[in-house]
């Protein structure tokens, strides 16, 4: 059973611009939730999708948001990116929706580097 | 809002040895999990155990098992025969049983050292 996929792997984009990550999670799975990790604030939680609606956000500003697809695969998108942006991005799937007893599911992360 | 505190940012072991992971946590529910997962190298983040809180008795997984006090809102992870394979970051999660959705609260990570 294939795990859950994040495309790209690494991203170098400049000031400024805009980028879009994606997240496919472990087949069957409708929930996936978004992570940045950088070395001075730790991991943060970004939103949480099931079944294409936003369930839940965490306190990031307007710039990121995201969307998730019938299929279940998610797309994260940061608009004007800043140099803070550079960062680790992960994303989570599980099984059930939200409340739900249910284990999270990692990818490899999409490391996204703004110069 | 829930808050998870690490206190030690590096911790080393020697092969084969034990080593405990300590972790606090601040909330004000009664309702919730608490999880180990580890992040080696590669950055995949792993789930090592998790514990419900309404269960008294603390979870094991084979070498790894936790000390969880409920009262003193704590949550230590003992590897027993530690490998060079546990060498990695060990971070400490909450998740709200209550609240709507399946955000997890990260501490700081500890990087744990193993020595061969």
């Amino acid at each position: 059973k294939a795990g859950v996929t994040q495309t790209p792997r690494y991203l170098i984009k400049t000031r400024g611009q805009q980028v879009t990550l994606s997240c496919s999670p472990i087949s069957g799975h409708r929930s996936v939730s978004w992570y940045q990790q950088t070395p001075g604030q730790g991991l943060q939680f970004l939103f949480e999708y099931f079944s294409e609606t936003q369930r839940n956000k965490g306190n990031f500003p307007g710039r990121f948001s995201g969307r998730q697809f019938s299929n279940s695969r998610s797309e994260m998108n940061v608009s004007t990116l800043e140099l803070g942006d550079s960062a680790l991005y992960l994303c989570a799937s599980s099984l059930k929706g939200p409340g739900s007893n249910t284990e999270a599911f990692f990818g490899q992360g999409t490391r996204l580097t703004v110069v | 809002a829930q808050t998870v505190t690490q206190s030690q940012p590096e911790m080393s072991v020697q092969e084969a040895e034990t080593v405990t992971l300590s972790c606090t946590y601040d909330t004000s529910e009664s309702d919730y999990y608490l999880f180990w997962y580890k992040q080696p190298p590669s950055r995949q983040m792993i789930l090592v155990i998790r514990q419900e809180a309404y269960k008294q008795q603390n979870a094991t997984e084979n070498r790894f098992s936790v000390n969880f006090q409920k009262a003193a809102k704590s949550f230590s992870l003992k590897i027993s025969d530690s490998q060079l394979g546990d060498a990695a970051m060990y971070f400490c999660a909450y998740r709200s049983a209550r609240e709507y959705g399946n955000k997890l609260v990260f501490g700081a990570g500890t990087i744990l050292r193993v020595k061969s």
